[in-house]
């Protein structure tokens, strides 16, 4: 079946460790995003990417990078610069249609990325 | 710029009361108007969408109407059942524009 898979699920960081989370999408979709979420907050945006090899910075990149290597791969790194990265991570990604205003972002489940 | 309001939650409901989730944009041009859900510790789903004026989305006996002349995008159930206790979120996707704004989310409860 077609979808996006993150992983892990669950993911404990020590302070002062990078770590990545895994986002891979079999739907041949070219755009890909990374959120943040926060309890009883919505979603914000961190990074995005339109096509392979290019990606822009969000409304909160600070703290995280990101690669398009691949079509289907779209990793976000955590950097220690990050202050405060226990959150829930949402990756979407979506068909081009730049300027029609019809595509629509398919989500993968979330990684909760908690810092000891 | 862009931007999406949505009344805050949380929602609490009896089973088979009657929803509105009220929803309201600020866009230039003809944005697309989406609902998500969120169920309890997983990623966002697409209800329905609407992509110009008078257009309705429906999905899952929920429903929703672009109302260009008040901005709005309202979400309606005629009858909530305790399986649709999630977050709902309101979003847009201006018409030349690959980001979506998303609202800041509505908890919605049903109590059988």
């Amino acid at each position: 079946d077609g979808g996006i898979t993150q992983s892990p699920k669950y993911l404990f960081r020590k302070e002062g460790q990078n770590v990545t989370l895994s986002c891979e999408q079999n739907l041949n979709h070219d755009a890909m995003y990374w959120y943040r979420q926060d309890p009883g907050q919505g979603l914000r945006l961190i990074y995005y990417s339109q096509i392979v090899n290019d990606f822009q910075k969000g409304d909160i990149a600070e703290g995280y990078s990101v690669s398009r290597e691949k079509k289907e791969s779209f990793p976000l790194t955590v950097t220690s610069a990050q202050k405060n990265p226990t959150a829930f991570y949402l990756c979407a990604s979506s068909r081009p249609a730049a300027g029609t205003g019809t595509d629509t972002q398919y989500f993968g489940p979330g990684t909760r990325l908690t810092v000891l | 710029g862009n931007s999406v309001t949505q009344m805050e939650g949380p929602v609490t409901l009896s089973e088979e009361a009657f929803l509105t989730i009220n929803c309201t944009y600020t866009a230039t041009g003809y944005p697309s108007l989406f609902w998500y859900v969120q169920y309890p510790g997983e990623g966002l789903q697409l209800l329905l969408k609407a992509t110009k004026a008078d257009d309705k989305g429906s999905n899952k006996g929920f429903e929703a109407t672009y109302r260009k002349e008040t901005t709005s995008f309202h979400l309606e159930k005629g009858s909530v059942q305790v399986s649709d206790s999630a977050v709902y979120f309101c979003a847009l996707r201006g018409s030349s524009a690959s980001k979506i704004i998303f609202g800041s989310g509505t908890r919605l409860s049903i109590r059988p």
